[in-house]
């Protein structure tokens, strides 16, 4: 596609559900990258995939959090048993190979735990 | 470490007026990018402007300017003659060669007409 697409737009989930968060990069970027943006704050990182390698999974917050990401281009966020504090908007970014050419966003998953 | 500081959490500046968002940065790394991002209210973040360490050159695109001083490790953002439709949440981001990159927690800017 022409933009990076994420999905759902909006989930509202109980506490201690499991939930997925897909994103689609655009066609050609090695360069996945999730991150959270909790109301009012900025984007904190949470994992990054380039091409083959192993990601780099150094911003996940808890072994709650694990991301996927399949043939080198779909991936899945899933946060298992969800907290209220896991309630924020995941932002996926792809971008061709590295930082080089910044980042495309996605519009983001606003994720609202109850 | 990497840290990006925008010490400005919220401007309010009325049309045509000029402003600069500030944007101070730390890291151990020799090379690195940074960027701008605009974050209007839908939402989407939209790229700005991507700064290597070794271009320390001043840019302008159109109303918008960029001043990257090395000494100061600072990279501020400077639209003139602002227009309501800037208004718009603005980060800061520290992105070394490969992997993890540190944003700011973003300057709110408020347009008034």
């Amino acid at each position: 596609g022409a933009g990076v697409s994420q999905s759902p737009s909006n989930k509202v989930t109980e506490k201690g559900k499991d939930v997925e968060l897909r994103c689609d990069p655009i066609s050609g970027h090695t360069a996945l990258y999730w991150y959270r943006q909790s109301l009012g704050q900025g984007l904190e990182f949470l994992i990054y995939f380039q091409g083959n390698s192993a990601p780099d999974k150094s911003g996940l917050p808890s072994d709650r959090f694990s991301a996927e990401r399949t043939g080198g281009s779909v991936s899945t966020l899933t946060i298992q048993r969800t907290q209220q504090e896991d309630s924020a908007v995941y932002l996926c970014a792809s971008s061709f190979r590295g930082p080089l050419r910044g980042y495309t966003f996605g519009s983001g998953t606003r994720l609202t735990v109850v | 470490a990497q840290k990006v500081t925008q010490a400005q959490t919220e401007i309010s500046v009325v049309e045509k007026e000029d402003v600069t968002l500030d944007c101070v940065y730390e890291t151990r790394d020799t090379t690195y990018y940074l960027f701008w991002y605009k974050q209007p209210p839908s939402g989407e973040l939209v790229f700005l402007i991507r700064r290597n360490s070794f271009d320390e050159q001043n840019e302008i695109s159109g109303r918008y300017s960029w001043n990257f001083q090395k000494s100061t490790s600072s990279f501020n953002f400077t639209i003139t003659a602002s227009q309501v439709v800037d208004s718009a949440v603005y980060f800061c981001a520290l992105i070394p060669n490969a992997g993890k990159s540190t944003f700011g927690d973003g300057t709110t800017l408020t347009v008034k007409p």
